[in-house]
């Protein structure tokens, strides 16, 4: 049973425009969530995260939203550049336990 | 420059060969993992280890053998290689749990 959902497998979105990148997850003991970002052919690398103790967390043009109550978190890039079109890994983790993943969104940034 | 190096890229293998995947990382990290994915899936954690000497399975039953004889070392071993082990294998190492450097991956293919 998948306990992190991305169920969009790929979105595309114009340059310039808002990208919106969706999570769910079933665990209600999750206390930390992770957005990955990875490009072919590399290994992902890490991008923004959030506490369970916020509701959101900005780094530059990437905002992650957390709706504890809804169990749904979101990943805002804004605006959206071409070098963003990657396939994004929402993550999340129990304390000092293992990282669990979903299974990614490929976001396609049209020019 | 600290980072996490891994070899081969990639390796096509006939089935019944033994190969070992290297993975390194000189950022002095105690916490290693390896973990594999095929396209349009999650990450599946196969081993992971928190020191020298210590190895545990993940959550995905793996064939493959790891160890960790130095801190910066921790190859993954396939003793027979069959095609259904054909797939993407990434290696990561974290200090904190919840921010994991991957390297750039290996990708296996078994005929």
């Amino acid at each position: 049973d998948q306990q992190v959902k991305q169920n969009s497998p790929s979105l595309s979105v114009q340059e310039g425009r808002i990208s919106i990148l969706n999570c769910d997850y079933t665990n209600s003991m999750f206390d930390y969530f992770l957005w990955y970002k990875k490009y072919p052919a590399e290994g992902p690398t890490f991008l923004i995260s959030i506490s369970s103790i916020k509701d959101k967390n900005e780094d530059g043009r990437f905002t992650v939203f957390l709706n504890k109550s809804a169990k749904h978190l979101s990943l805002h890039i804004v605006p959206s550049q071409p070098g963003d079109s990657a396939v994004y890994f929402c993550a999340a983790s129990v304390g000092d336990d293992k990282i669990i993943f979903g299974k990614g969104t490929r976001l396609h940034i049209l020019p | 420059e600290a980072d996490i190096y891994q070899t081969p890229r990639y390796l096509v293998i006939g089935t019944g060969k033994k190969i070992t995947l290297e993975c390194s990382q000189t950022m002095g990290h105690d916490k290693m993992y390896w973990y594999q994915q095929d396209p349009g899936m999650e990450l599946h954690l196969i081993h992971y280890s928190y020191g020298v000497n210590s190895t545990e399975k993940g959550d995905l039953s793996s064939e493959s053998t790891v160890s960790r004889i130095r801190t910066e070392h921790f190859p993954l071993t396939l003793e027979s290689a069959r095609p259904s082990h054909t797939s993407q294998y990434l290696c990561a190492s974290s200090e904190v749990l919840n921010e994991q450097f991957f390297g750039p991956g290996t990708r296996l293919t078994v005929l």
